[in-house]
Parts: C-alpha cells; sequence; structure tokens
C-alpha cells in the first residue's frame, strides 16, 4: 500500500511567520512530488513541484525533499490570512498515466 | 500550468435521474484523465482513470456501471451518474494529465451535485 501522511492540523500561525508544513512517504521509488493548496469549496490548485533532493524555492514557497528520508516539505514565509487553505502533499511514482497518490491534507490557518 | 474546465459548475437534480458532467482540457491534450470525488470536510477520493480510447480503470468500490465515463477525445472526458440518490452528493473534480505535463496533474474547478 502506497502512503502519503500528513498531519491533518490545523495548523496555526500568526501572521508574518513561517509556516512548516510535512509530509512522509512509503514508497522508495517514487520520482517526482507536488504540493497543492485547496480552499475550502475550491479544487486542489498546483502551486510547487519538486523532483531532485534538496530545496527549491519560488516566491514565498520553498519545497524542500529528502529522499533518503523520504519526506518532502513546504514552507510558507510571511504567511499571509490568504494562505489559510488545506495544503495537499501529492507524489508520482513514475509516469503521468498513473494518478498521483494524494495525503489527507493539512489544515493552515494564519492568524492575523 | 494546464487549464481545465468543468460543465456544469452547478446542478441539482432529483433522485433517480442521470447527469453528465463534462471535463475539457483547453490548452493541451490530454492522454489521461483522473476523476475524483471529494464529501465535505474529507479528502480527495480517486473513483477512475480515463486513458483516451481506452475503458476507464475504476478503483476498488466505485460502480463502474453507475459512474459511466467516456474519454472519446484527447481534450474531452465525461463523467456521467446514473439513477442519481442523495448519498451521490458529492463534488466531482477531474484532473488532467499528458504531454508535457506527463508527471503534473491539473485539476478542473470541480462540479458540485446536489441530489434531492
Amino acid at each position: 500500500q502506497k502512503e502519503v501522511e500528513q498531519n491533518s492540523g490545523p495548523l496555526s500561525v500568526p501572521e508574518g511567520a513561517i509556516a512548516s508544513l510535512n509530509c512522509t512517504y512509503s514508497d522508495r521509488v517514487s520520482q517526482s512530488f507536488f504540493w497543492y493548496r485547496q480552499y475550502s469549496g475550491k479544487s486542489p490548485e498546483l502551486i510547487m513541484s519538486i523532483y531532485s533532493n534538496g530545496d527549491k524555492e519560488d516566491g514565498r514557497f520553498t519545497a524542500q525533499l529528502n529522499k533518503a528520508s523520504q519526506y518532502v516539505s513546504l514552507l510558507i514565509r510571511d504567511s499571509q490570512p490568504s494562505d489559510s487553505a488545506t495544503y495537499l502533499c501529492a507524489v508520482n511514482l513514475n509516469s503521468g498515466n498513473t494518478p498521483l497518490v494524494f495525503g489527507k491534507g493539512t489544515r493552515l490557518s494564519v492568524i492575523a | 500550468g494546464a487549464v481545465v474546465s468543468q460543465h456544469p459548475s452547478w446542478v441539482i437534480c432529483k433522485s433517480g435521474t442521470s447527469v453528465k458532467i463534462e471535463c475539457r482540457s483547453l490548452d493541451f491534450q490530454a492522454t489521461t484523465m483522473f476523476w475524483y470525488r471529494q464529501f465535505p470536510k474529507q479528502s480527495l477520493m480517486l473513483m477512475a482513470t480515463s486513458n483516451e480510447g481506452s475503458k476507464a480503470t475504476y478503483e476498488q468500490g466505485v460502480e463502474k456501471d453507475k459512474f459511466l465515463i467516456n474519454h472519446a477525445s484527447l481534450t474531452l472526458s465525461t463523467l456521467t451518474v446514473t439513477s442519481a440518490h442523495p448519498e451521490d452528493s458529492s463534488f466531482y473534480i477531474c484532473s488532467v494529465a499528458g504531454g508535457v505535463y506527463q508527471e503534473t496533474q491539473y485539476f478542473g474547478p470541480g462540479t458540485r451535485l446536489l441530489v434531492l
């Protein structure tokens, strides 16, 4: 059973702080990793992808991947109330013909 | 990223009727489309994987005769909920993959179904 685990939260951070979201996955052959953001009542939106070990930065977002430890994280700097959403970690084992394996998501609340 | 549309965005129907939901990939050819269902405050649940020109592959527990999926072209997949009942009320979301987006899935905006 291929699994992606996330803390369900809620994770509460004050406005302006760094939010740190973590995800672990069970299958060592996983190739690519994604973070989606889902606002309440909306569909998921892709915000970051990462394929190799290390950090990848995009604006206020930084994805971190450690394949040896089988974890991937998302840091959100200068958190804003508009970042309040559920963040889904997703893992792809090989190619686009197979569905991503999603975690259940971490709910983030940024408090003004 | 890919642009995906769904139609309708909202549908209310009577119990026993069938509802068709369309998913369109607007800016690239999607070789694979996925259908998900999400109940309030719950996580995404994959229903089926659909490859263009092939029969859909359904997840365990999803009735293929109730949820008919057609992927007739590289830009269109449809999900038909046959003989809908109140317990089918949910948020149905498609996602697309393929081409330059081979390893990534992009989601449509979703269709909210309410069966009375």
